[in-house]
């Protein structure tokens, strides 16, 4: 149980262009999901939450203009890269947390590319 | 801010040796929480950790939180290859929405 997906897992796409990703929680509902952003050898920096039904919560330091969130439904929450540059270039993981417990799910993660 | 900070950063060990990565946060922690990435995966739960004190095991694994719960420590006895992988400690940050601060890491390697 708890699992989460990511799609696309890769992507690579061309400056200027915006990118979605997608996380899903597959076998529970999620009232809040988290995005968060890896670089090569580093931490996870968490970026914004997600609740369902509200405006996301940002990070100090990430451009909510930049990183758009949805988060549709309980089992679905997006990420878009708007106008993406090649400092965006990163590893984006979401987790979801079940309703009433504290533990969070990782999902795979997608790996972003922007030339 | 909220700061919670990982030793060592890097650790190799020989197949068969322990291993210990420290976790210690600048404020007094809620829980603690101790996740498992392995090397081109995502982040996997592994245990958390409540109370003052407390001591838990997972096999070869065993996790403690501080009495004053602002440190916490995993030991992995008589480690195996496969237990390569960078180990994250991660506590509460704040507010009421369940987000984690993320220590950095400590990135194991084994050696067979």
């Amino acid at each position: 149980g708890a699992v989460v997906s990511q799609h696309p897992s890769r992507v690579i796409c061309k400056s200027g262009t915006s990118v979605k990703i997608e996380c899903r929680s597959l076998d529970f509902q999620a009232t809040t999901m988290f995005w968060y952003r890896q670089f090569p050898k580093k931490s996870l920096m968490l970026m914004a939450t997600s609740n369902e039904g509200s405006k996301a919560t940002y990070e100090q330091g990430v451009e909510k203009d930049k990183f758009l969130i949805n988060h549709a439904s309980l089992t679905l929450s997006t990420l878009t890269v708007t106008s993406a540059h090649p400092e965006d270039s990163s590893f984006y993981i979401c987790s979801a947390v079940p309703g009433g417990a504290d533990t969070q799910y990782f999902g795979p993660g997608t790996r972003l590319t922007v030339l | 801010g909220q700061q919670v900070m990982q030793i060592p950063q890097y650790q190799h060990v020989q197949e068969g040796e322990d291993f210990t990565t420290y976790c210690n946060s600048s404020t007094t922690l809620s829980n603690i929480q101790w996740y498992k990435q392995r090397p081109g995966g995502h982040p996997v739960f592994l245990i958390q950790l409540v109370k003052s004190g407390e001591v838990k095991k997972q096999k070869r694994l065993t996790f403690q939180f501080g009495e004053a719960k602002k440190n916490s420590s995993l030991h992995i006895t008589a480690t195996q290859t496969t237990d390569v992988g960078t180990y994250f400690c991660a506590g509460p940050g704040g507010g009421s929405q369940g987000n984690l601060i993320f220590g950095k890491g400590t990135k194991l390697s084994v050696k067979p």
